[in-house]
């Protein structure tokens, strides 16, 4: 699966919209940008995920990058509960890599008041 | 349903003694896998399943036995307590193989002495 690069942190007024940006450069085209979070002491939580094109759903949005190297994921109203560890993923959604998910350190977002 | 559900919520271990933590889902999904999770970093795979009766080893299996004798459970079992195994682990589950999205269950914080 292709390596990601996430700033290690950020931070975000309550309200505001969180761009949290991921670098994929090496991703291949069957490859898919997945990201989950984790809020402090909970098991990961998905949110969303895409290939090409934009995705949206009632968490975030996804802007993925013509050339796929890079996508951010956009909380468009953030609230103090989505403070938490933001994971970027790259996997293969098929083939033998039988759902493994390669989590790195993630992007601790922290929206404040 | 339940979602993916975890037993114990803690646990505290002298070395050398061995125990079971328990995963089940209610969500008849094929694929389950156990991570573990360091102060700090990222959760790291141990081991997988991809249908009752075959698992497999994932990032950090050593130390670590599973069994899948059911669609719904994928116990983990620690043979002998080693220090190096107080982490967090967390059970995940996904429908079919893809792993399109994991549903991870709440975690089982494991203290060894």
């Amino acid at each position: 699966d292709a390596k990601t690069t996430q700033p290690t942190s950020m931070d975000c007024a309550e309200g505001r919209a969180a761009n949290l940006p991921c670098n994929h450069s090496t991703i291949s085209g069957n490859e898919y940008v997945y990201w989950y979070r984790q809020i402090h002491s909970q098991g990961p939580q998905y949110i969303i995920h895409g290939l090409k094109n934009n995705e949206t759903n009632e968490m975030a949005s996804l802007i993925i990058t013509e050339d796929r190297k890079s996508s951010t994921l956009i909380l468009p109203h953030a609230k103090l509960r989505d403070t938490a560890v933001y994971y970027c993923i790259v996997r293969d959604a098929g083939g033998t890599s039988y759902g493994k998910l390669t989590f790195g350190q993630g992007t601790i977002l922290t929206v404040h008041p | 349903n339940a979602g993916v559900t975890q037993t114990p919520k803690f646990q505290v271990l002298k070395t050398g003694q061995s125990m079971t933590l328990q995963c089940a889902q209610d969500m008849n999904h094929e694929y389950m896998s156990w991570y573990r999770q360091d102060p700090g970093m990222g959760l790291r795979l141990i081991h997988y399943s991809v249908g009752a009766g075959i698992t497999d080893q994932g990032e950090v299996p050593n130390g670590y036995n599973v069994s899948r004798s059911t669609t719904e459970d994928f116990p983990l079992r620690l043979l002998s307590a080693a220090p190096s195994q107080t982490s967090v682990y967390f059970c995940a589950s996904t429908k079919g193989t893809s792993g399109q999205t994991q549903y991870f269950g709440p975690g089982t914080r494991l203290l060894v002495l």
